[in-house]
């Protein structure tokens, strides 16, 4: 079971370098969500997809992009890197529809990023 | 701005004490879910709570819904070495139903 795919799992980007998170998940999810976390705290929501079409912000949107590519993808990009854009990097995905409540967050293992 | 503030920050007891984590906002939530995150790892379901009021207990863990759905408590009895780890409250907004929001984060260590 895949479950929620990221990659790179690492990655190291010189001040000004662009590149794309990749995000793809096996669950059939209607939703999808970024998450950064920086070192020994929670995690705060960059930009999120209630559905294949849609996306929106969350509370630290700047800086970043985002791509809803099909159902199962989700990708995050950086246009130009800063320092500050150092952290761990979560997708997440989960089905919500009209007859379910909250519903489990699935998580991938993570993109650890710095940027010199 | 993060919506959910969590306290304590940190936390370190000793096996066998008990413990109480808190979770609080000024806004109201239509569910509050509760993960715990080990090093390296995605944070893990522990519990969902959906109505004000609500209590529900995970064997050690007691998990708390505050009555007008703006705050919650996790209560664990007995800490073990195993329950080490980074315990996060998340909520969904009553707005915007797809939008999860995640608190500061309480990172527990429990030694023996």
């Amino acid at each position: 079971n895949a479950g929620v795919t990221q990659t790179p799992k690492f990655q190291v980007l010189k001040t000004g370098q662009s590149m794309t998170l990749q995000c793809a998940q096996d669950m059939n999810h209607n939703s999808m969500y970024w998450y950064r976390q920086d070192p020994g705290m929670g995690l705060r929501l960059i930009y999120y997809s209630a559905s294949e079409g849609t996306t929106d912000k969350g509370e630290v949107p700047n800086g970043y992009n985002v791509s809803r590519l099909n159902k199962r993808e989700f990708s995050l990009r950086l246009e130009s890197a800063a320092p500050s854009q150092t952290s761990v990097y979560f997708c997440a995905s989960r089905e919500l529809g009209w007859y379910k409540g909250n519903t489990e967050a699935f998580f991938g293992q993570g993109t650890r990023l710095t940027v010199v | 701005t993060q919506l959910l503030e969590q306290s304590p920050q940190f936390l370190s007891i000793q096996e066998g004490e008990n413990l109480t984590v808190y979770c609080n906002s000024s806004s109201v939530f239509s569910s509050l879910q509760w993960y715990r995150q080990e090093p390296g790892e995605g944070p893990v379901l522990l519990v969902t709570v959906v109505t004000g009021g609500e209590v529900k207990k995970l064997k050690r863990l007691t998990f708390q819904f505050g009555d007008a759905r703006k705050d919650s408590s996790l209560h664990i009895t007995a800490a073990q070495p195993g329950d080490t780890g980074l315990y996060l409250c998340a909520g969904e907004s009553t707005g915007t139903a797809s939008k999860l929001t995640f608190g500061t984060g309480t990172r527990l260590q429990v030694t023996l």
